[in-house]
């Protein structure tokens, strides 16, 4: 069973630019949620997808913006990065019906 | 919506000796709670969790309490080794989302 893999695992953008983050789910599940997590805090839950449809979001503005494909796997979109928007972002799979998350090792997104 | 709260923010206890990490959250409703360990550089790993309708659950050495009247759920290691060093963070879950604590920094000293 393979695990939750995101990429890349670091990146440096400059103010004002756009990011894609990708995500592949772990093995058998269909939902997808990204998450933000600032230095020394707790991940903040962005959205979530399942069936290639947003299913809930978190308090985030409408830049940003995800994508779900038919392998389950998944896309962040960040766009007019602000240097706030620097952190570690998390991708955890779930399957429907089952309440355990898993997550990846994260993204480390540093906007100068 | 939901709130958890998590203390202390940071604990350091010698090795061998036990480790109590306690949370508080807000919504009644919620009904499952688990833990998250992570490591330098790495995402959150689901060490345990507790559903609403049990009040202990234990795995090896770590255990979990939850007091759904108080609102309060509680992580205990026992016989802590150096691995166990690492950032804690209690959750609720919360309709599609999962609700996290600010966690808990354990030191394990030698």
């Amino acid at each position: 069973e393979t695990g939750v893999t995101q990429s890349p695992t670091h990146l440096i953008k400059t103010r004002g630019q756009q990011v894609t983050l990708r995500c592949s789910s772990q093995s058998g599940h269909n939902t997808v949620s990204w998450y933000q997590q600032a230095l020394g805090q707790g991940p903040q839950f962005i959205f979530q997808y399942y069936r290639e449809e947003e299913n809930g979001r978190g308090n985030f503005p409408p830049r940003f913006s995800g994508l779900q494909f038919p392998n389950y796997s998944s896309e962040l979109n960040v766009n007019a990065l602000e240097l706030d928007d620097s952190a570690l972002y998390l991708c955890a799979s779930s399957s429907t019906g089952v309440t355990e998350a898993f997550f990846g090792q994260g993204t480390r997104l540093t906007v100068v | 919506g939901e709130n958890v709260e998590q203390h202390p923010s940071t604990l350091s206890v010698q090795e061998g000796d036990s480790a109590v990490i306690k949370c508080t959250y807000s919504d009644s409703a919620s009904n499952y709670f688990p833990w998250y360990k992570q490591e330098l550089g790495k995402g959150p790993q689901l060490i345990i969790d507790i559903r609403s309708n049990v009040g202990e659950k234990k795995d090896q050495r770590i255990a979990v309490t939850l007091n759904k009247t108080a609102k309060h759920f509680s992580l205990h290691i026992t016989e802590t080794q150096p691995e166990d060093s690492a950032v804690y963070f209690c959750a609720a879950k919360e309709d599609d989302k999962i609700i996290f604590g600010k966690g808990t920094r354990l030191h394990i000293l030698p």
